[in-house]
């Protein structure tokens, strides 16, 4: 089964922090995404990436940006936390024509 | 761009009742749409996918969709439901080489004995 694993399930981070959220897939997969859930918004994607140093705006960028060094590896920076950027972050990640997306258990961020 | 609309917030449902959750996508080419289940405190599951050819799709969990393309539809349905499926559901939308997942703001199913 193909893995994508989120570097940690629970943040607390200080307003001003910059904060960096890690997502690592282990199938070569080409598309990696970002995104944050919060109750009665669903999932809003933040970026999204097909290749590697190759990233896109999704929905809602502002406030962050991303990393993509290695395939297997898709990075969120949030530059300065804000306590408007408290959510749950999950990644995912697919290869073309693959089943369907896989997503990671995702990272519960608190700001404070 | 890709948008989804689930128009039901909430939806309460008598165990052994049958269940359809509606989904409605825009996109202007051919979509690829989806349906997760999220149990509180989960990750996000994938019950189906419609790629391409039969409209009527089977998932699990004895889940079913149909994608009907005048409507602009994905509807989830279940013959009949049980207190396990109690959770939130998740339509998506992917656009052709799946660079782009857009998901609706979900629906959570209650399910009463």
């Amino acid at each position: 089964d193909v893995k994508v694993t989120q570097s940690s399930r629970y943040l607390v981070k200080r307003t001003g922090e910059k904060v960096f959220l890690e997502c690592v897939q282990d199938m070569d997969h080409e598309n990696m995404f970002w995104y944050r859930q919060d109750p009665g918004l669903g999932l809003r994607l933040i970026y999204f990436s097909y290749d590697v140093k190759m990233k896109e705006k999704g929905d809602i960028p502002e406030g962050y940006s991303v990393s993509r060094e290695k395939k297997e590896r898709f990075s969120l920076i949030l530059e300065s936390a804000s306590t408007n950027q408290t959510s749950m972050y999950l990644c995912a990640s697919i290869i073309l024509g693959a089943e369907g997306y896989t997503f990671g258990s995702g990272t519960r961020l608190t700001v404070v | 761009a890709q948008s989804v609309t689930q128009p039901d917030i909430h939806i309460t449902v008598s165990e052994g009742a049958s269940l359809e959750l509606r989904c409605n996508y825009s996109y202007g080419a051919t979509p690829y749409l989806f349906w997760y289940v999220q149990s509180p405190g989960q990750g996000l599951q994938l019950l189906l996918k419609y790629f391409s050819g039969d409209t009527l799709v089977q998932g699990i969990k004895g889940f079913e969709a149909e994608f009907k393309r005048s409507q602009s539809s994905f509807n989830l349905r279940k013959p009949s439901v049980h207190w396990s499926d109690a959770a939130e559901y998740f339509c998506a939308v992917a656009n052709t080489g799946f660079q782009k997942l857009v998901f609706g703001t979900g629906t959570r199913l209650l399910v009463s004995p």
